[in-house]
């Protein structure tokens, strides 16, 4: 069966320190990839997106994610962490053609003022 | 626009109730979802109507029906609830089409007693 692995339960980092959260994913087709964010008390937004193309998309907020085929990944960065920043984050993938999001179990980020 | 709405914010309800969550979107979307997601886990999915018609139902007993009045709207009818049903309720919708990118509404709080 399909799964997302997420690699970091919780992250904790300080004001202005780089971040990446690992994901991987286990399915050898035709992957969409997403990362999903929720702020305290807000909706799941939609972070970025990668279906084809350069691998390495931009989101909103400053996020990037890079997708590598060869590893199963699509890890989200970002340079300069805020305060504002602190969410849980989900990535998820579709498989083929189909409607379900397969999610992973999410990463809790706190950052430090 | 890419807002999802969903009414009411919040809902308590005894296990003897009939209640209503409501879901509307605007963004011409043709594929609905309800999510259900406890807390600090991703959603799980319920149902998935396509073009107006149920094309994914994932199990869920028969205390909580669907129903999509037309390709905006999206309702979750609940009936004998159970306590461990009290869980925050999702809706989201997507083209019709793959590869299917989510918007997410805020959500409806529901507590059963």
């Amino acid at each position: 069966a399909q799964s997302v692995s997420q690699h970091n339960h919780h992250v904790i980092l300080s004001e202005a320190a780089s971040l990446e959260l690992g994901c991987n994913y286990s399915y050898g087709g035709t992957v969409n990839l997403f990362w999903y964010v929720q702020y305290p008390g807000q909706h799941l937004q939609l972070l970025l997106k990668y279906f084809s193309g350069d691998p390495l998309v931009k989101g909103i907020k400053g996020f990037e994610a890079e997708f590598i085929k060869s590893k199963f990944s699509f890890n989200l960065r970002k340079p300069s962490v805020q305060w504002s920043d602190t969410a849980e984050y989900f990535c998820a993938v579709t498989v083929d053609s189909n409607y379900q999001l397969i999610w992973g179990a999410g990463t809790k980020l706190i950052i430090k003022p | 626009d890419t807002e999802v709405t969903q009414t009411p914010k919040h809902l308590v309800m005894g296990m003897t109730n009939k209640k209503s969550l409501k879901c509307e979107q605007h963004m011409g979307h043709r594929a609905m979802y309800w999510y259900k997601q406890k807390a600090k886990k991703p959603p799980e999915l319920m149902f998935v109507y396509s073009y107006e018609k149920l094309s994914i139902n994932e199990s869920v007993p028969s205390r909580f029906s669907p129903e999509c009045p037309n390709s905006s709207l999206l309702n979750l009818h609940l009936h004998a609830l159970q306590p461990e049903d009290s869980a925050l309720y999702l809706c989201a919708s997507s083209h019709g089409v793959p590869p299917y990118e989510q918007y997410f509404g805020p959500g409806t709080r529901l507590t059963v007693t």
